[in-house]
């Protein structure tokens, strides 16, 4: 099956500090990306989808400007958390498509981050 | 009314017992439906994919499809406490590439 991998795996930041989170898919060419946040006993929340070379697609109430996407190629989108504050402590999760048949989303790992 | 609904659990089976997880959709022009497995503290693991109605078997899991009634289920055979999870149902939009939307997820607990 396709493989999608997150970097880092665990995060501890000062509050006030921006965080850059890496997804990558390993053997295919993803020309989509999804970006999800989980917090603790509770379901996957989409934050923004993203596609190879053009602006992110946020959803309603995620800060564009807090969240920066780039999806600078076809197997990398990267996830950054400007001026992280505690609240943004949470379970970050990206998943790839490569829009094929399928349409099968592969989700990476995901990063803990933690904001002291 | 959710887009994407799950029973409720938490759902208990004994070991070897089949487990059953239901989901309704309320987008009628859904073409992709996924069963993601997530254990407690790890991402979402692809298990099964549907798209036309009927029956579509893998091992131990079948996952069933039925469009003109906007539900899908996925049923485990002869569960094992290691599919002990959170069953995510997942519905595709109408062209590919589309968001997924979730539904809640249904915690399963199989006991030896």
């Amino acid at each position: 099956g396709a493989v999608v991998s997150q970097h880092p795996s665990r995060v501890i930041c000062k509050s006030g500090t921006s965080v850059k989170i890496e997804c990558r898919s390993l053997d295919f060419q993803a020309t989509t990306m999804f970006w999800y946040r989980q917090f603790p006993k509770q379901s996957l929340m989409l934050m923004a989808t993203s596609n190879e070379g053009s602006k992110a697609t946020y959803e309603q109430g995620v800060e564009k400007d807090k969240f920066l996407i780039n999806h600078a190629s076809l197997t990398l989108s990267t996830l950054t958390v400007t001026s992280a504050h505690p609240e943004d402590s949470s379970f970050y999760i990206c998943s790839a498509s490569d829009r094929g048949p399928t349409d099968t989303q592969y989700f990476g790992p995901g990063t803990r981050l933690t904001v002291l | 009314q959710k887009e994407v609904e799950q029973n409720s659990g938490p759902l208990s089976v004994p070991e070897g017992a089949i487990a059953s997880l239901n989901c309704t959709y309320s987008d009628r022009v859904s073409q992709s439906f996924f069963w993601y497995r997530q254990y407690s503290g790890k991402s979402p693991e692809l298990i099964m994919s549907i798209y036309s109605n009927g029956d579509k078997e893998d091992g131990r899991f079948t996952a069933q499809l039925n469009k003109a009634s906007q539900y899908v289920s996925l049923l485990i055979r002869d569960s094992q406490p290691s599919d002990s999870a959170t069953y995510l149902c997942a519905v595709g939009g109408e062209t590919s590439g589309s968001r997924l939307t979730f539904g809640e997820g249904t915690q399963l607990t199989v006991n030896p």
